[in-house]
């Protein structure tokens, strides 16, 4: 069965950068986009990027770019989200997230665990 | 960018109908997608592509698209159907995954 385990919890301080890991399982690793959403406490879920394991390209929302990088290792079937210059907005819980876009569009089949990121001084 | 506008709240009562609407300009040109949140968990998704349902996900949960609003339907509602709902689609134009503003489902 599909599985995606994510690193724990961290806590940064303003200015800092994270790097939040991804292993998936149960599936090829590369044939699918790995996606990222983080969710701020008691608001709703927003979509940062997608990243393509198979040829590491990758499309950030317009709102993270120049501060989230995605990249991945294919021989641990391990994807990574580092977000920079953090601040205290950026406190949230990050899923990683496998896409399907088999039938036109895509939408986001299995999910990540969750890591809760904390950034505060 | 493309918004997605779904209700805070729906209340519904054991074994009735809920029904949460996700608006959005000529939302029935797309796809949507529904996920099930429940608190301190991962989404899960429940529909995707208008009113399909993924294995294991309950016939009691069905989607509908048209025009600018989609509905995701929840019959014969259970206490353990409460959660946040959201809506989603993927804007082509952008490349990007659009989200809606989620919808609280509380059950009476």
């Amino acid at each position: 069965q599909v599985q995606l385990v994510q690193s724990g919890a961290e806590v940064k301080k303003p200015g800092a950068s994270v790097k939040v890991s991804c292993k998936a399982s149960g599936y090829t690793f590369t044939s699918y986009d790995i996606n990222w959403v983080r969710q701020a406490t008691g608001q709703g879920l927003e979509w940062m990027g997608w990243m393509n394991p198979n040829s590491g390209n990758t499309g950030y929302a317009q709102k993270f770019q120049g501060r989230v990088t995605m990249t991945r290792n294919t021989s641990i079937s391990t994807a990574y989200m580092e977000l920079s210059s953090l601040r205290s907005e950026d406190t949230a819980v990050y899923y990683c997230a496998v896409s399907d876009c088999s039938g036109g569009s895509c939408y986001l089949d299995y999910w990540g665990q969750g890591t809760l990121v904390t950034v505060s001084s | 960018s493309y918004v997605l506008t779904q209700p805070p709240s729906v209340s519904v009562a054991p074994g009735q109908t809920a029904r949460i609407t996700c608006g959005g300009n000529n939302i029935g040109s797309k796809s949507v997608h529904w996920y099930q949140q429940k608190p301190g968990q991962a989404p899960v998704l429940v529909v995707y592509d208008d009113s399909d349902r993924p294995s294991g996900i309950p016939e009691r949960f069905s989607g509908s698209n048209s025009g600018n609003t989609a509905t995701l339907t929840i019959s014969r509602v259970e206490a353990g159907d409460e959660a946040d709902y959201y809506c989603q689609v993927w804007d082509s134009s952008s490349d990007h995954y659009v989200f809606g503003t989620g919808t609280k489902v509380t059950v009476l």
